[in-house]
C-alpha cells in the first residue's frame, strides 16, 4: 500500500479552522484518500474520503491537490471535542486498510 | 444498530493463560477486521475476513494468535499462551464490501476495543 506522511502533532485554538496536511506522493490512480480519527479511549471513526474532487460533509472538508500527491483535512471550527489523532489512509482495490502514525490534534480553549 | 460490540472491555490475565476476545459486527456487514494498538507500533492490522473467510492473516504476530469467524455475527481472537508483550488494545471493525467491484460499500465501523493486560 502507498504510504502517507503526516505531522506528528498540531495545535489549534478553539473555534478556529484547522488544516491537517497529508502527503502521499506515491498514490496510484485508483487509491481513495480516507480520513479517520480516534478520540481518547475510543476506536477510530470515519471522517471523510475522496478520490479527486474536494469533498464536504457535516464533520469536515477534504481538499485534494490537483496532482493528488497531497490532501488536507479541514475542520472549519475546532471544538474541544475535536481533540483526537487524525489518520490519513490510502485505500486501493481490496478490502484491507492500514493506519500510519497520524496527527495528534490539541485544541486549546 | 448498536454498532460493533466487543467483549470484554478489559481483560487482565497471567502470562501463559489463554485469552479469548470476542466481536459482534454490525448486522449486514460482510467484512471484519482485527487490529492491535500499542504505543510503540500504533494500529496494526492483524487479520481480516470477507464473508466469514480469512483473507489475509499476515499481520498475525505469531502462531500463538488465532482468529475465527464461525458465522456472520461473531468472531474471536485467541491468544494461547499469552505473554506480557501481548498487552495492548485490540479493536474489531466491520463494513460492507463488494466482491464484485473490489471496493468497500461503506466506511469501517470500529468497536470500543478490549484492553488486554498480561502480567
Amino acid at each position: 500500500d502507498a504510504k502517507t506522511t503526516q505531522p506528528n502533532s498540531m495545535e489549534s485554538n478553539e473555534e478556529e479552522p484547522v488544516h491537517l496536511p497529508c502527503n502521499h506522493s506515491t498514490i496510484s490512480g485508483t487509491d481513495y484518500i480516507h480520513w479517520y480519527r480516534q478520540l481518547p479511549s475510543q476506536g477510530p471513526e470515519y471522517v471523510i474520503h475522496g478520490l479527486t474532487s474536494n469533498v464536504n460533509n457535516r464533520m469536515a472538508s477534504l481538499a485534494i491537490a490537483e496532482d493528488r500527491k497531497s490532501s488536507t483535512l479541514i475542520l472549519h471550527r475546532a471544538t474541544l471535542r475535536d481533540a483526537a489523532v487524525y489518520y490519513c489512509i490510502l485505500r486501493g482495490t481490496g478490502n484491507q486498510f492500514y493506519f500510519g502514525t497520524g496527527t495528534s490534534l490539541t485544541v486549546i480553549p | 444498530d448498536a454498532g460493533v460490540i466487543q467483549s470484554p472491555r478489559h481483560e487482565v490475565t497471567e502470562m501463559g493463560q489463554e485469552v479469548t476476545l470476542r466481536c459482534k459486527p454490525i448486522s449486514g456487514h460482510n467484512s471484519l477486521f482485527w487490529y492491535r494498538q500499542t504505543m510503540m507500533r500504533g494500529l496494526e492490522l492483524l487479520i481480516y475476513f470477507n464473508n466469514n473467510v480469512p483473507i489475509d492473516d499476515s499481520g498475525m504476530p505469531e502462531d500463538r494468535f488465532s482468529a475465527k469467524m464461525p458465522n456472520a455475527s461473531f468472531s474471536t481472537l485467541k491468544i494461547q499462551p499469552s505473554e506480557p508483550r501481548d498487552s495492548a488494545v485490540y479493536f474489531c471493525a466491520s463494513r460492507t464490501y463488494s466482491l464484485g467491484t473490489g471496493f468497500p460499500k461503506t466506511e469501517a465501523f470500529f468497536g470500543q476495543g478490549t484492553r488486554l493486560t498480561v502480567v
